[in-house]
């Protein structure tokens, strides 16, 4: 069963705007990860943050996570149309061997 | 370094028939990992390996079966094809267990099955 779900499911914006994504989990967890996906390739890690971190950034992206609200975001400033893709969240339980459960994605769209 | 290498691209297959997808990693990661991704979905983990000679069932894992004979590639067989299996399905490794790391994506392969 999907853990993230991510909103909005699809995005559209113009070249310059910010892209906010937001993605909700239902258990505890080590960590949780984005990856982009462009369109017919597979996907690419963005950022991961621990459960004891609030905040991260990485060039234009900055994901914040709330555990004890159970969600995480995911925020580009400055958007260029080459950002055009899907991002996942995908999450890391904190027991025994651990593996990534991704949620649906949010389909961002950035027009020149 | 190439990466993560899916072998072949594209396949189309009639049901009933068989197929072997191919993943190559040339990171000397122990941890790979088959993955099947459906429209609006994420991905769905088939099977992993946590090193050499190991497999463990995924969270959909019937219908498909694996080989890690050699710690660089993960082999994934269909026995059978059928239509449910029409999907693109992607490879991935890491070298430990998400707890600890990212993991690295083939460009996947578009399978049809008809």
């Amino acid at each position: 069963s999907q853990q993230g779900e991510e909103d909005p499911q699809a995005l559209s914006i113009q070249e310059g705007e910010n892209a906010t994504m937001n993605c909700s989990y239902k258990t505890s967890i080590n960590n949780l990860q984005w990856y982009r996906q462009n369109s017919g390739r597979g996907l690419v890690h963005l950022i991961l943050i621990r459960s004891n971190e609030r905040e991260k950034h990485s060039g234009r992206l900055r994901v914040t996570l709330d555990t004890s609200k159970k969600s995480s975001s995911l925020l580009i400033t400055a958007s260029r149309a080459a950002d055009t893709a899907s991002y996942f969240c995908a999450t890391a339980g904190n027991t025994g061997f651990q593996k990534l459960v991704f949620g649906t994605g949010t389909r961002l769209l950035v027009s020149p | 370094n190439a990466g993560v290498t899916q072998t072949p691209k594209f396949r189309v297959l009639k049901t009933g028939q068989s197929m072997t997808l191919l993943c190559a990693q040339d990171m000397n990661h122990e941890y790979m990992y088959w993955y099947r991704q459906d429209p609006g979905m994420g991905l769905r983990l088939i099977h992993y390996s946590v090193g050499e000679g190991t497999t463990a069932k995924g969270e959909v894992p019937d219908g498909y079966n694996v080989s890690r004979l050699k710690k660089q590639n993960f082999l994934l067989g269909l026995e059978s094809a059928a239509p449910s299996q029409t999907s693109v399905y992607f490879c991935a490794s890491s070298p430990r267990d998400a707890s600890y790391n990212e993991q690295f994506f083939g460009p996947g392969t578009r399978l049809t099955v008809l």
